[in-house]
């Protein structure tokens, strides 16, 4: 079945980095689109980007640049997300969201189970 | 950027009974809305794309409507398992895409 698995919770200090995987299987890893999001602790969703797969050109929100950013390995079906400069408001569950199209209309199906990033000296 | 704005905040209904979900786009979207349910602990899950076209495997107790700037998703008789934040996200304009602040459904 289509998954989306991610690696496990983090613990940085303030000003390290992290990195976060997302390995799919189930379809062919770059023929959809991988999104990223996060949401801080009893707060909602906010979008990070996307990659597209088969290009691997990033597309970043606004709020995201700079410190975020995307890569894949598609030999092994993974995508990666890398904060530098990390802040104690990084703290959050990053999820990967596999961006399924059909015309004009798309949607985020499946999502990985989050990886939580605690950002705390 | 296109803010979402979702009511209420939180919605307490009666088993069986129905809930009314609303998101407001500050600017015309068309269709290109999709809903998802996020139970406690959960990674969110996509129930609705297009305003109103369910996703495979959504009960039919799921509907969403709308247009535009308004739109619904409906419960039409909530179960003990819909216990969940539902939010709303566009997609018409972007980036960013965008997401309501959501609705968290309780029993009463």
């Amino acid at each position: 079945q289509v998954q989306l698995v991610q690696s496990g919770s983090e613990l940085r200090e303030p000003g390290a980095s992290v990195k976060v995987s997302c390995k799919a299987s189930g379809y062919t890893f770059t023929s959809y689109g991988m999104n990223w999001l996060r949401q801080a602790p009893g707060q909602g969703l906010e979008w990070i980007g996307w990659i597209n797969t088969h290009t691997g050109n990033p597309t970043y929100a606004q709020s995201f640049m700079g410190r975020f950013v995307f890569s894949l390995d598609t030999a092994v079906s993974t995508a990666h997300l890398q904060i530098s400069r990390l802040e104690a408001e990084d703290t959050a569950v990053y999820y990967c969201a596999r961006k399924v199209r059909v015309g004009d209309v798309n949607w985020f199906d499946p999502w990985g189970q989050g990886t939580l990033v605690t950002v705390s000296s | 950027e296109i803010v979402m704005t979702q009511s209420p905040a939180t919605l307490s209904v009666s088993p069986g009974e129905r809930a009314t979900l609303s998101c407001r786009a500050s600017q015309s979207i068309g269709i290109s809305l999709a809903w998802y349910q996020q139970k406690p602990g959960q990674a969110p899950r996509v129930l609705i794309y297009g305003a109103s076209t369910r996703a495979t495997g959504i009960p039919a107790r799921f509907s969403g409507s709308g247009s535009g700037t308004d739109f619904t998703l409906t419960i039409s008789s909530l179960q003990s398992e819909d216990v969940a934040v539902y939010y709303c996200q566009q997609y018409n304009i972007w980036p960013p895409l965008t997401f309501g602040g959501g609705t968290k459904v309780e029993l009463k």
